[in-house]
């Protein structure tokens, strides 16, 4: 079994549909982070949680970290065609950084 | 300066060529990681070195043969290498080695696209 589920894994939207992302775990984590990645690029990292039950914005993007700190979602409002990518969620474990198996985003206009 | 640059943004090579990717950071950084990434797949980890010494390789088949000359380079030494070794090869860096569970931030370069015939 994968270490970090992700779900959808797949996600096509009309431009201004809002949607949510989510990344779940038997595991208790002391942080989390978010990564995007564009076509021909490399991961970008847009956040780092830290403690259950906090709330990050960034724009757009509202990323939640679980309360018992194993599970974590990226909502988007009005989703852009620019917020089309590969959404990966991330920990450390065995001091490696391993990636969920990531949500492939579309956003059509 | 954020950047980790690589070089080749493309490569193809035969299976009996040697060639040689090429990772650059400038941040001062002092873990640097080489990553393998399957069309529509989250990057698999291969290296990690940390302060300049190699501390994890993952298993990776010895076609792969990491190398850093210095702090601020990691090279990635390929020979004969087989066609599903056909992938975005992705180099990172972070400030430290991520330790006690909690995670570093790592920036990524653009990756090299490598294809295997």
């Amino acid at each position: 079994t994968q270490l970090l589920e992700q779900s959808p894994q797949f996600l096509s939207i009309q431009e201004g549909e809002n949607l949510t992302v989510y990344c779940n775990s038997s595991s208790v984590f002391s942080s989390l982070q978010w990564y995007r990645q564009e076509p021909g690029e490399g991961p970008v990292l847009l956040v780092t949680v830290v403690t259950g039950g906090e709330v990050k914005k960034l724009k757009r993007l509202t990323f939640q970290f679980g309360d018992a700190r194993k599970d974590s979602s990226l909502h988007i409002t009005a989703a852009q065609p620019g917020d089309t990518g590969l959404y990966l969620c991330a920990v450390i474990y065995g001091n490696k950084l391993v990636f969920g198996a990531g949500t492939i985003l579309r956003v059509k206009s | 300066d954020t950047e980790v640059t690589q070089t080749p943004k493309h490569l193809v090579m035969g299976m009996t060529n040697k060639k040689s990717l090429k990772c650059e950071q400038h941040m001062g950084h002092r873990a640097m990681y080489w990553y393998k990434q399957k069309a529509k797949k989250p990057p698999e980890l291969m290296f990690v070195y940390s302060y300049e010494k190699l501390s994890i390789n993952e298993s990776v088949p010895s076609r792969f043969s990491p190398e850093c000359p210095n702090s601020s380079l990691l090279n990635l030494h390929l020979h004969a290498l087989q066609p599903e070794d056909s992938a975005l090869y992705l180099c990172a860096s972070s400030q430290d080695p991520s330790t006690s569970g909690y995670v570093e931030t790592q920036y990524f370069g653009p990756g090299t696209r490598l294809l295997v015939l």
